[in-house]
């Protein structure tokens, strides 16, 4: 089973208007955190929220913010106020915890979003 | 203040040459991850090292890949005869420690890799 699903390859939104990127998990470990990743078409990966298993709160980073249901195991990424900066790829990704023992990051196959002005 | 580096940008190597591709991790930092993003697809793990030790490489295929992070200088990713199948990107991440699942890994720009 896939451990990070993104089932959207591609979303438009109209400058100035918020988007929800969708983004659900698969785990058996308690403990876990999920990242988003933005990659411009230049190729980086820039990290820009963070949620942990245990937070009580949805994480919001400016223009970020995460809206977690646990219950559900998912964890949507909403940006406000588009930008055509925000034109790029997004990926969902997850790190599980001690149960699990593993280090690395799980990644989706990502969200190419387009801003139209 | 660097981040993570990886050189070269853009690799083209014809079937059957090697390629080496070379991460070097913010400072401080003793983490080394490697992730491949085949196109149109998300990041895989490849393989996590510490310093001087390969921690966890079941990312990693057995044959005609390596990696290694010595004491002194950077992580190489090495990968032996190679084919199109590996023509990709290859991220390397680092971070300062491991365990915390707020442990963020810094990612570098990625090496692309053209198999000929």
């Amino acid at each position: 089973a896939q451990k990070i699903t993104q089932t959207q390859p591609g979303m438009f939104v109209q400058e100035k208007e918020a988007v929800t990127l969708d983004c659900t998990y698969d785990t058996s470990d308690p403990s876990y955190g999920l990242f988003w990743y933005k990659q411009p078409s230049s190729g980086e990966m820039i990290f820009l929220i963070y949620q942990g298993s245990y937070d009580q709160q949805n994480a919001t980073e400016g223009r970020y913010s995460l809206n977690f249901q646990k219950a559900r195991k998912s964890a949507n990424l909403v940006i406000s106020a588009s930008q055509l900066g925000d034109s790029a790829m997004y990926f969902c990704a997850m790190r599980e915890g001690p149960q699990t023992g593993a280090n690395n990051l799980f990644f989706g196959t990502g969200t190419r979003l387009t801003v139209i002005p | 203040n660097a981040g993570v580096m990886q050189n070269p940008r853009h690799l083209v190597r014809r079937r059957g040459q090697e390629a080496r591709l070379r991460c070097s991790p913010v400072k401080g930092h003793s983490h080394v991850y490697w992730y491949r993003q085949l196109p149109e697809e998300g990041l895989k793990f490849m393989v996590y090292l510490q310093k001087e030790n390969i921690i966890d490489e079941s990312g990693m295929p057995k044959e005609r890949f390596s990696a290694e992070f010595p004491k002194e200088g950077p992580s190489i990713l090495r990968i032996q005869q190679v084919v199109r199948g590996d023509s990709a990107a290859y991220f390397c991440a680092s971070s300062r420690r491991t365990g915390g699942l707020h442990n963020e890994q810094f990612f570098g720009p990625g090496t692309r890799l053209t198999v000929l």
